[in-house]
Parts: C-alpha cells; sequence; structure tokens
C-alpha cells in the first residue's frame, strides 16, 4: 500500500534562517507532487506542483523553492526565513489518471521567531 | 485548474441532525472530489463522483453532482461530533492541479 511521509512534524526556526521540509512517497512511482501552506485562520494554497523529477511549477511568488531529486521525494526549502513564513506546511501526492484522489502528509506546524 | 466555492463559509448544527454544504464551479470536469480536514491536521479525501454521475453514497455520506448547474452537494447524515472540519470541494478536469476553496467550517453541537 501506498504511503507519504512528512517530516518534521512541528518546527521553530529563526528569521533569516535556512529551511528543509521533507516529503516522501512510498509505494507508488511516478505520483504528481504538491506542497501547500495554510497561514493561521486561511485556507490551503497551493506553493508548488510536480509532475515529475526536474518538472516543478511555483504557482505562487515567495522566498519558498522546491525540488524533486529523486521520483518519489519532494522538498520544500528557503535560504533565509522570513516572520509571514509560518504557517502548516501539508504535501500530498495524486497518481496519474483522471479519476484519482489525493493523499495527504499529516502536516509541518512552522513557526518563524 | 480551478477551485470549488462552497458554501455556507461557516454551519453549525446539533449533533443529530444533518448537514448539507454545497459547491459550485465554473467550467467543465470529469470529476469532482470532497475532502475533509480537521482543525491542525492533513486533509482527508471523503469521496469521489464522475461527472457521468448524479449521485453517490459512502456510509453517512451524500453526494449529488449537477453538471448543468456546474454544482454539488455535499450531505452528512446523523451528524456526530467528530464530523466537526473544514469540508473542501475540488472539481477536476484530466490531471488538474487540485485547487483548494475556502471551505465549509462545519461544527456540530453537543
Amino acid at each position: 500500500s501506498q504511503t507519504i511521509h512528512q517530516w518534521p512534524a512541528t518546527l521553530v526556526q529563526p528569521v533569516g534562517s535556512p529551511l528543509s521540509l521533507e516529503c516522501t512517497v512510498e509505494g507508488t512511482s511516478n505520483p504528481n507532487l504538491y506542497w501547500y501552506r495554510q497561514a493561521a485562520g486561511r485556507g490551503l494554497q497551493l506553493l508548488f506542483y510536480s509532475i515529475g523529477i526536474d518538472q516543478i511549477s511555483s504557482e505562487v511568488p515567495q522566498n519558498l523553492s522546491a525540488s524533486r531529486p529523486q521520483d518519489r521525494q519532494f522538498i520544500l526549502s528557503s535560504k533565509k526565513l522570513l516572520l509571514s513564513d509560518s504557517g502548516f506546511y501539508l504535501c500530498a501526492w495524486r497518481p496519474r489518471g483522471i479519476h484519482t484522489e489525493a493523499f495527504f502528509g499529516q502536516g509541518t506546524r512552522l513557526t518563524v521567531v | 485548474s480551478q477551485q470549488g466555492e462552497e458554501d455556507p463559509q461557516a454551519l453549525s448544527i446539533q449533533e443529530g441532525e444533518n448537514a448539507t454544504m454545497n459547491c459550485s464551479y465554473k467550467t467543465s470536469i470529469n470529476n469532482l472530489q470532497w475532502y475533509r480536514q480537521n482543525s491542525g491536521r492533513g486533509l482527508v479525501h471523503l469521496i469521489l463522483i464522475r461527472s457521468n454521475e448524479r449521485e453517490k453514497h459512502s456510509g453517512r455520506l451524500r453526494v449529488t453532482l449537477d453538471t448543468s448547474k456546474k454544482s454539488s452537494s455535499l450531505l452528512i447524515t446523523a451528524s456526530r461530533a467528530a464530523d466537526t472540519a473544514s469540508y473542501f470541494c475540488v472539481p477536476l478536469k484530466t490531471d488538474d492541479k487540485i485547487i483548494f476553496g475556502k471551505g465549509t467550517r462545519l461544527h456540530i453541537l453537543p
């Protein structure tokens, strides 16, 4: 069966420090991968979307970047965190195909102080 | 890609009552999906209804789809405290990106 792992669950980082959040999927190949952010009291914002290695689209201009070094690994990074980067970050994967659902990780709660 | 627009934005009902939330979208789809998010957690897929289906059931959930009106509804029967969550509809075509709207915040009162 397929599983998605996202870590860490919580993170407190100072302003200006780097960030690396990792997401891996097991039990499938060639998934579509997503990173979302949810600021406090706000909706889910799609940050990055990837349909394959080196095929990543950025949905909103921001202080973050994403990479997909392996087929089932998706990394969210920042060189220098801002206070506004605080939020709940969710990774998700979805099988290729028309009628497929998305599966979400448990999320990372990031607080930038 | 498009996002659904859920209505109402917030809904409070007594435990045991039925909860109905609606979704509208703008362009044609292959399917429409409903997700639930409990506070501070990841999202869980609830149900997927294809564009050639009009109604689908899963346990206490009943989803309808009217492609002519570009709308869907989610009915939760015999609500429970654990149903307190935000609910999102996602209209999709082919391999669309999954984009979420503001959702409906459902609160089940004891």
